[in-house]
């Protein structure tokens, strides 16, 4: 079964460091999203991205935040200085349609920890 | 602000009886609604789904009821079992607006 890939699975940088997540959406997949869940929290949306364009965004997602396709199978999310209240998991998804009765496929996450 | 809410963070059932996991959420304009199964150092995996023109949707032992009128959806597994043990989180949409989660609960299914 097709699945969404997540690279690294568990991240640790200093604080004030630049993070890049790696996230390989299945391949026939128009629509990309990012999550993220601060250990005991709700799973938060923070953007999603579709025809190589931020389509939406959550105020959560501010300027230290950018996202990218730059080969047409990874999407990334970068960090760009790194907080400690940026330490949580973070959820790669995609999704065939915008619709929502498709659902989202996640991937396992990657645990960004900043120290 | 909390649109979706799930206020039960944890429930322990027996194996084989009826597990219940509640959420209420407040955005009317809400129109779909799922719920998510996590197993820890997994992503969470779609498992059933309730559009709100209906109030029922069932899928083998996995049933979503959707009360409109209170703003409340509950998923039923029925019968239980230790596999079933993980996180549930509920998660809504408004058209093709990104999906809102809950908090999750923690099921434990004892065997």
């Amino acid at each position: 079964e097709p699945e969404v890939t997540q690279t690294p699975s568990h991240q640790v940088t200093q604080m004030g460091q630049e993070v890049i997540l790696r996230c390989v959406p299945i391949s026939n997949h128009l629509y990309f999203y990012w999550y993220r869940q601060i250990l005991g929290q709700k799973v938060e949306f923070l953007v999603s991205f579709y025809n190589n364009e931020i389509s939406e965004k959550s105020e959560i997602f501010d300027d230290q935040f950018s996202v990218e396709r730059p080969d047409g199978s990874n999407f990334t999310l970068k960090i760009r200085s790194t907080k400690l209240e940026d330490s949580a998991m973070y959820f790669c998804a995609s999704s065939e349609w915008a619709g929502k009765n498709y659902g989202y496929t996640f991937g396992s996450g990657t645990r960004l920890t900043v120290v | 602000d909390q649109q979706v809410k799930q206020n039960s963070p944890s429930l322990s059932v027996q194996e084989g009886r009826i597990s219940i996991l509640n959420c209420d959420y407040t955005n009317s304009m809400f129109d779909y609604f799922l719920w998510y199964k996590k197993y820890p150092a997994e992503g969470p995996t779609f498992l059933i789904s309730i559009s709100s023109i209906k109030d029922k949707n069932e899928d083998g032992r996995f049933t979503v009821f959707l009360n409109k009128s209170a703003k409340h959806l509950s998923l039923h597994i029925v019968p239980s079992q230790p596999g079933d043990s993980a996180v549930y989180f509920c998660a809504a949409s408004a058209g093709n607006t990104p999906l809102v989660f809950g908090k999750g609960t923690r099921l434990s299914v004892i065997a």
